[in-house]
C-alpha cells in the first residue's frame, strides 16, 4: 500500500539553528500539504502545493520558514533560524487534485521537532 | 470564518458505544470528515459525509449531520481498545483548492 514518507522522524536542534524536513507523497498525488501540529491541538496548514506551485501559504511564517516542491513530486520544508516555539510535529499529507470530489488526504508519520 | 470545535476527552468502557461531537461555524462547508490519529502517527481518514446527507453508516461507524445546528457526530459501536486514539473533525469546501480545517481533537480512552 502506497504511503507518504517523511524524514527524519525526530529532530532535536538548538534555537537559531537551521532544520529541514523532507516529504515524499504518494505517487500521482498532485496536491501536497505541510501542517504543524502543536501538542494537544489539531493540524494547522502551513503551505499547500498544487504540483510545483504554492496555492496557499497564508499561515507560513515567511521570515523563517520556506517550502519548495521543485519538480512537483517530493518537498522540503525549512526553518531558519529555529525558535523555541517551533517545537511541534510537522506533518506532510498528499491528495489527488480533484476539486469536485472529497479531499481525502493521506498523512505521513510526521517529524517531531524539539528546539532547545 | 472557519472554526471547528470539539470536546477534549471521552472515556468509555470496552463494548459500549462512543459518541464524539463536533460543531462548525461555516455553513458553506461541503464535506465534513472524521480523522483518527494514533500515538506518534499521522492522521488517517475514517469517514466523511457530504453536506447534503444527514447520516452515513460504515460498519461500526455512524456519522450524523445536523446542518441547522452545524453539529456533526461520530458514533463508534462496540468500542474496542484499539479505538483509543485522538479523533479530529474537519471541514472543507467544494471547489477551489479545498483547504481542510481541523478541530482540536477529542481523545478517546477505552477502558478494558
Amino acid at each position: 500500500e502506497a504511503e507518504v514518507a517523511q524524514s527524519p522522524r525526530y529532530k532535536i536542534t538548538e534555537k537559531s539553528q537551521a532544520v529541514a524536513f523532507w516529504c515524499d507523497p504518494i505517487s500521482g498525488h498532485a496536491t501536497l500539504y505541510w501542517y504543524r501540529q502543536i501538542l494537544g491541538q489539531g493540524p494547522e496548514l502551513l503551505v499547500q502545493f498544487q504540483d510545483e506551485s504554492v496555492v496557499d501559504d497564508s499561515q507560513l511564517p515567511k521570515d523563517r520558514f520556506s517550502a519548495e516542491r521543485l519538480k512537483g513530486v517530493d518537498s522540503t520544508l525549512k526553518i531558519q533560524p529555529a525558535e523555541l516555539g517551533d517545537s511541534a510535529m510537522y506533518l506532510c499529507a498528499s491528495s489527488r487534485a480533484d476539486r469536485d470530489r472529497v479531499n481525502e488526504q493521506f498523512f505521513g508519520p510526521g517529524t517531531r521537532l524539539t528546539v532547545l | 470564518g472557519e472554526d471547528v470545535e470539539q470536546s477534549l476527552f471521552l472515556s468509555v468502557r470496552e463494548g459500549d458505544s462512543s459518541v464524539i461531537n463536533c460543531t462548525y461555524t461555516d455553513s458553506s462547508s461541503t464535506y465534513l470528515y472524521w480523522y483518527k490519529q494514533e500515538p506518534g502517527a499521522g492522521l488517517q481518514l475514517l469517514t466523511y459525509i457530504f453536506s447534503n446527507m444527514d447520516m452515513k453508516q460504515d460498519q461500526r461507524l455512524t456519522v450524523l449531520l445536523n446542518k441547522k445546528d452545524k453539529h456533526l457526530s461520530l458514533r463508534i459501536a462496540d468500542t474496542q481498545t484499539g479505538d483509543s486514539a485522538i479523533y479530529f473533525c474537519a471541514e472543507s469546501f467544494q471547489g477551489g483548492y479545498q483547504k481542510v480545517t481541523f478541530g482540536i481533537g477529542t481523545k478517546l480512552q477505552v477502558i478494558p
